[in-house]
């Protein structure tokens, strides 16, 4: 069964520095998401992304956060300057349609030192 | 807004026993429901779906009917396995596509 796939499962990086948390999507899906779940908390939407545009963001995907889809087949998630805040586990997903099950990858766990 | 409540956890259970998992939303219009598993250490996978009322989901042994009068969503399954403990989250989805997640409700299920 497709799946979808993220790299790195662990980075570890100094407060301030950028990170780019990348994501491949299954193929022949339209819509991709970014989800983070800080440890032991739940599962937040953080923003989506249809058509190369971002069609939602929530309260936390403030300017320090960007995604881009580069080549058609990568899906990314950037925070320019992280902070201790940003520690926290992040999913992608990738659905075929607005109201259909989204398919999450297993989840980058970002830490930040 | 959109939002959703799960039965408080942890839930600790002996094999073979019913499981019940409460979950109730608070949506416009008429939302798909979810529940997604989470194993430790994994990512989220997909559980089970019902995208309109009195549609019933079902996988691996667990049901959940879409509730639209109560507006709830809860998990069942009739005997657990060991295997079965996990993180489980209810979840609601709109046509933007925006996911809104429960708690999350961590079962464990002792032999």
């Amino acid at each position: 069964e497709p799946e979808v796939t993220q790299t790195p499962s662990h980075q570890v990086t100094q407060m301030g520095q950028e990170v780019i948390l990348r994501c491949v999507p299954i193929s022949n899906h339209l819509y991709f998401y970014w989800y983070r779940q800080i440890l032991g908390q739940k599962v937040e939407f953080l923003v989506s992304f249809y058509n190369n545009e971002i069609s939602e963001k929530s309260e936390i995907f403030d300017d320090q956060f960007s995604v881009e889809r580069p080549d058609g087949s990568n899906f990314t998630l950037k925070i320019r300057s992280t902070k201790l805040e940003d520690s926290a586990m992040y999913f992608c997903a990738s659905s075929t349609g607005g109201r259909w099950p989204q398919h999450f990858g297993d989840g980058t766990r970002l830490s930040i030192l | 807004g959109n939002s959703v409540t799960q039965m408080e956890g942890p839930v600790t259970l002996s094999e073979e026993a019913f499981l019940t998992i409460n979950c109730t939303y608070t949506a416009t219009g008429y939302p798909s429901l979810f529940w997604y598993v989470q194993y430790p250490g994994e990512g989220l996978q997909l559980l089970l779906k019902a995208t309109k009322a009195d549609d019933k989901g079902s996988n691996k042994g667990f049901e959940a009917t879409y509730r639209k009068e109560t507006t709830s969503f809860h998990l069942e399954k009739g005997s657990v396995q060991v295997s079965d403990s996990a993180v489980y989250f209810c979840a609601l989805t709109h046509n933007a596509g925006k996911s809104t997640f429960g708690d999350g409700t961590t079962l464990t299920v002792k032999p």
